[in-house]
């Protein structure tokens, strides 16, 4: 299975908001609710931001929201600030019982 | 406080075997759905095997075979037995672990790094 499809990279000025898509199929991202997104600092382990599509992991700040329209992901984060640059990852489960992540993009905040 | 740490990587040729441990702190391994998930350099994340709260496993099909995922409840540690290892499993090793559901991992330990090199 081919991992789901995000952009390399997106960018943002501090107090903008940037939205990260993440496209799989009708087998994965379209048939299940189960996407959850991950923020990834460089040396560090990734940490759960966004569960069920659009459920936040505790402790997650309400800058962070997801949502799905079809076979395509998206999370958005509000308000951008300068922690918030990292490496971010969507991922779903499928049919094979398997959790299939995505390419990753990489946010910069200018 | 809830912890997972793994061990166990290291620097091995092709062919060899290596064992992981991710050792639990905070709950039981037997009340978690416990998962492997890689990371190549430079590269994105990986799921690579899962063992749940009723003992079942899952892997994914590239290690199918060569890894073996299981636990050791009296010891509250999950292993990762892979055999057959080549270039291409050369990763960072991450345990993570969720209470509720085997489809996204709340916690995760600091990774163990495998070097699969002649």
């Amino acid at each position: 299975q081919s991992a789901l499809t995000q952009p390399a990279s997106v960018s943002g000025s501090p107090g903008q908001s940037i939205t990260i898509s993440c496209t799989g199929t009708s087998s994965d991202v379209g048939d299940y609710n189960y996407v959850s997104w991950y923020q990834e600092h460089p040396g560090k382990a990734p940490k759960l931001l966004i569960f069920g599509v659009n459920g936040r992991a505790s402790g997650v700040s309400n800058r962070f929201s997801g949502s799905k329209s079809g076979n395509t992901a998206s999370l958005t984060i509000s308000g951008l600030q300068g922690e918030d640059e990292a490496d971010y990852y969507c991922a779903t489960y499928t049919s094979n019982n398997n959790v299939l992540f995505g390419g990753g993009t990489k946010l910069t905040v200018l | 406080e809830v912890q997972l740490v793994e061990s166990g990587g290291g620097l091995v040729q092709p062919g060899g075997s290596l064992r992981l441990s991710c050792a639990a702190s905070g709950f039981s391994v037997t009340d978690r759905y416990m998962n492997w998930v890689r990371q190549a350099p430079g590269k994105g994340l990986e799921w690579v095997s899962a063992i749940y709260k009723d003992g079942s496993i899952n892997y994914i099909d590239s290690v199918k075979g060569r890894f073996t995922v299981s636990r050791d409840n009296s010891q509250n540690t999950v292993y990762l037995q892979m055999t057959s290892l080549r270039p291409e499993d050369t990763a960072v090793y991450y345990c993570a672990a969720d209470r509720n559901s085997n489809k996204w991992f709340y916690w995760w330990g600091p990774g163990t790094l495998v070097t699969v090199s002649s």
